[in-house]
């Protein structure tokens, strides 16, 4: 069970938009700031967005992030195949003094 | 280029113990936060111990405190999890990333490939 609780999965045509929730708590989301990877399969995880919502240099701005209160939602505008991975939304525990990641949520572009 | 590359892992039984190292190229090693994720097959990411620039702060998941020890040799760009006491269920891939900054753990720029740790008689 994560401290984290993402959606397990998500779906969208080519081309529409998704969004991915990460849902938390005052120790972590509430009061720290918000990361989120990409993981294709068989590969690292990647570095998405930083710090509730800036991006990477080289990552596209068809990605972007949010934060609001004790909750953080990742999007991605015009799908493409190559977007399908699993998606996983990370920040700093305050009560656990350690690092937590969501579940996952794995995208499938139809 | 940022460069983490692990070693250390393989089989090893229940109760054994099992050093990684994570060799970094390409940034300041010394002023940066470097963390340990593993993923069990299968499943997703777990936090597992981090350690910020210098050594000063260092944490561990519930899951391996007292069991797990982090640690740095900047003069190597190395940083290292010495695993004791292995069970079952610390099967994974482990990660070795690098921290956006040298004192918190908010996000993770880079990442290693990943070295797999089967525990299991």
């Amino acid at each position: 069970q994560s401290v984290l609780t993402q959606p397990p999965s998500v779906s969208a045509a080519p081309g529409q938009k998704v969004t991915i929730s990460c849902s938390g708590s005052s120790s972590n989301i509430g009061n720290n700031y918000v990361s989120w990877y990409q993981q294709l399969p068989g590969t690292a995880p990647k570095l998405l967005i930083y710090d509730n919502n800036n991006r990477p240099s080289g990552i596209p701005d068809r990605f972007s992030g949010s934060k609001s209160g004790t909750s953080a939602t990742l999007g991605i505008t015009g799908l493409q195949t190559g977007d399908e991975a699993n998606y996983y939304c990370g920040t700093w525990d305050s009560s656990l003094s350690a690092g937590v990641f969501g579940g996952g949520t794995k995208l499938t572009v139809l | 280029e940022v460069q983490l590359l692990e070693s250390g892992g393989g089989l090893v039984q229940p109760g054994g113990s099992l050093r990684l190292s994570c060799v970094a190229s390409g940034f300041i090693f010394s002023n940066y936060a470097l963390i340990w994720v593993r993923q069990a097959p299968g499943k997703g990411l777990e936090w597992v111990s981090g350690i910020t620039s210098g050594g000063a702060w260092i944490y561990y998941a519930d899951s391996v405190k007292g069991r797990f020890t982090i640690s740095r040799d900047d003069s190597k760009h190395t940083l290292y999890l010495q695993m004791n006491s292995l069970r079952v269920e610390d099967t994974a891939v482990y990660y070795c990333a690098k921290g956006g900054n040298g004192y918190n753990f908010y996000y993770f720029d880079y990442w290693g490939l990943g070295t797999l740790v089967p525990v299991s008689s």
